[in-house]
């Protein structure tokens, strides 16, 4: 398995309030990716880097924001939390954006 | 818009037996396919893909079928064993862009 964890893997929160999810690999991959995961929408792609600090918006990104200043962290923020996103988020990685090894997910509950 | 489609929401097969997890998308200009599993409380793990120049990959077990003009694959399993149950992901890319997810497939052997 490709060395990705994330941070933490549950977690309740208030509307309105910060929150930060964070993704660590170990296997120096280029890219890194985002998802939400929602019944009867699959995994849905939110923001992703390309490279240290070169990040893009995916097809959700709206309430999101990202970053990555080292090669292995990539940060998802959500600046105030709203119940829309109570979600399941998984992280990816890919070296050469094609297949990609997805981290074992934070579940987020916004109440 | 949903640009890939897995319209069967669940799939129950007997053991030993064949199952055939369906997949069709919109975008003719997708040039990379690829079937990931999940199993619950887990990320998604790669298992086979296809590049549009063939119609056919095989690895063990499982068989992609790529059908460009009908815009369908199809991930075949044969022979389908207990700890095949999960959930079945098809997605899709062009080129270096990055991946859509079909909303999965629930795949349940029973013994």
């Amino acid at each position: 398995d490709a060395g990705i964890t994330q941070s933490p893997r549950h977690k309740v929160t208030e509307t309105g309030t910060p929150v930060t999810l964070r993704c660590h690999q170990t296997e120096n991959h280029r890219y890194m990716y985002w998802y939400r995961q929602d019944p009867g929408h699959g995994l849905r792609l939110i923001h992703y880097s390309y490279g240290v600090k070169d990040t893009d918006k995916g097809e959700v990104s709206d309430g999101y924001s990202v970053s990555r200043s080292k090669t292995e962290d990539f940060l998802l923020t959500l600046e105030s939390a709203t119940s829309s996103q109570t979600s399941v988020y998984f992280c990816a990685i890919s070296l050469d954006s094609e297949q990609q090894y997805f981290g074992p997910g934070t579940r987020l509950t916004v109440t | 818009d949903q640009q890939v489609k897995q319209n069967s929401p669940s799939l129950s097969v007997q053991e030993g037996r064949i199952s055939i997890l369906n997949c069709d998308y919109t975008n003719s200009m997708f040039d990379y396919f690829l079937w990931y599993k999940k199993y619950p409380a887990e990320g998604p793990t790669f298992l086979i893909s296809i590049s549009s120049i063939k119609d056919k990959n095989e690895d063990g077990r499982f068989t992609v079928f790529l059908n460009k003009s009908a815009k369908h694959l199809s991930l075949h399993i044969v022979p389908s064993q207990p700890g095949d149950s999960a959930v079945y992901f098809c997605a899709a890319k062009t080129g270096a862009n990055n991946l859509f997810f079909g909303t999965g497939t629930r795949l349940t052997v029973i013994p």
